[in-house]
């Protein structure tokens, strides 16, 4: 859905090196969340934001941080990047205003890998 | 915490066979997703269910919301090449109304 943007695409890092992954949304959406996604993991949260005041950690918020900038916008870092963080990372959207509130829409994803 | 079963893990299928699969769990919900997600992409919401018995078509795509809430199927019908892909349930985690917890996905793969 190009709904929610996400960048970089792809993005090559060393470790121990600062990263930070960005999300947008032209939704109108108050609620963004990030995941990680493992082969045979599946998806996990790693945080999530009501507004822009609100931050709250997911289930593998280890080693992340987060900046939600403007109801848009919704930054992940990773302070000191390690290679057991090579994942894909997606960003998430939802809706509290609506019946559907539980839907989410999720962006294209960024291809992290560590070296 | 709570946990989706998604089966099966993975599908290997001939074009224009029905496939099936599902997810389970042994919490109660009262919302059930269901999303795609193609190669290099992000997971895309097929349908959504909201009662239990319900049954919701999306072209192809037709899904069921258990009658029990422990659990939800979703069908396709004459498979098509364009059908490859992760397929993944999903319902509102740990009683909160925002968070979803997901499986972990099902593999299909359509041979032409």
């Amino acid at each position: 859905d190009a709904d929610v943007t996400q960048t970089p695409r792809n993005r090559i890092t060393k470790t121990g090196k600062r990263i930070m992954l960005e999300c947008s949304q032209t939704k109108g959406h108050d609620r963004m969340y990030w995941y990680r996604q493992d082969p045979g993991l599946g998806l996990r949260l790693i945080y999530y934001s009501f507004d822009v005041k609100d931050i709250n950690k997911g289930e593998i918020s280890d080693g992340y941080s987060v900046s939600r900038q403007a109801q848009a916008k919704f930054s992940l870092s990773l302070e000191s990047a390690i290679p057991n963080q090579t994942a894909l990372y997606f960003c998430a959207t939802s809706d509290t205003s609506v019946s559907s509130y539980n839907e989410q829409f999720f962006g294209p994803g960024t291809r992290l890998t560590v070296l | 915490g709570q946990q989706l079963n998604q089966s099966p893990q993975s599908m290997f299928i001939q074009e224009g066979e029905d496939v099936s699969m599902n997810c389970t769990s042994s919490s109660i919900f009262n919302t059930w997703l269901w999303y795609k997600q193609d190669p290099g992409e992000g997971p895309v919401l097929l349908i959504a269910l909201y009662k239990a018995g319900e049954l919701t078509s999306n072209g192809r795509l037709t899904a069921q919301f258990g009658i029990t809430r422990k659990d939800s199927f979703l069908n396709i019908s004459a498979s098509i090449p364009s059908d490859v892909g992760i397929y993944f349930c999903a319902a509102p985690a740990g009683g909160s109304n925002y968070k979803l917890t997901f499986g972990k996905g099902t593999l299909l793969t359509v041979n032409p």
